[in-house]
């Protein structure tokens, strides 16, 4: 079954600190791993996806097959980073389509 | 210019009635969706819609109905209403229903059951 772990609930760093948000996973099929995050008061929103291999405001992800993992990471953290962030995945064939979430990890970055 | 917006925002009702979650989106894609959000943050699917057709129906109870009049709207009724059901309530869209498409979210419904 797919599952998807985000062991940390909150996770707290000063401003200019790196920051590391892990993610693992489970599934059997090919995955695509995602981030989404929500800024308060805003919507919940796509920072980015492993597929497009991007960095969007600072922040990467690389998809590690061998250790299930999809760790989203910032060298230099600013306060506007402070968010609750998502961890997604979905594969093809009967998951098209459906996403599964982690249960979040609340970052503070502090000034 | 609201992409996904959802009404009503906040929703209180009393256990056992009935009452609907509206969604639209103005962005032409053709799969919408709702999720449901616990009090521990745990976002979890329960429908999508692919051009009015229903094509994910997680293990949601039968009170649970969604309402797709045309591609654009996917709306959400919910019948005998539980405190369980209490929740926030997201819906969203992508332009189609394939693994690696971007979801676009309202802000969602805030159902508080008393």
């Amino acid at each position: 079954a797919q599952r998807v772990t985000q062991p940390e609930k909150l996770l707290s760093v000063f401003k200019g600190a790196p920051v590391e948000l892990k993610c693992n996973y489970s599934y059997s099929g090919s995955p695509e791993l995602f981030w989404y995050v929500q800024y308060s008061r805003q919507r919940l929103q796509l920072l980015l996806r492993h597929i497009s291999r991007e960095s969007i405001k600072g922040f990467t992800a690389d998809l590690n097959k061998g250790e299930t993992s999809f760790h989203l990471k910032k060298p230099f953290a600013q306060e506007e980073d402070s968010a609750m962030y998502y961890c997604a995945l979905t594969g093809r064939g009967s998951t098209l389509g459906r996403l599964y979430f982690g249960r979040g990890t609340q970052l503070t970055v502090w000034p | 210019d609201t992409a996904v917006s959802q009404t009503p925002k906040y929703l209180v009702t009393q256990m056992g009635n009935d009452k609907s979650i509206k969604c639209e989106q103005n962005l032409g894609h053709d799969t919408m969706y709702w999720y449901k959000q616990d009090s521990k943050k745990f976002l979890k699917i329960m429908f999508s819609y692919n051009n009015k057709e229903l094509i994910i129906n997680e293990t949601v109870p039968n009170r649970f109905s969604p309402k797709s009049p045309d591609k654009a709207h996917l709306n959400l009724h919910i019948n005998s209403l539980e405190l369980g059901d209490s929740a926030v309530y997201f819906c969203a869209s992508s332009q189609r229903a394939q693994s690696n498409e971007k979801l676009f979210f309202g802000s969602g419904t805030q159902l508080s059951v008393l």
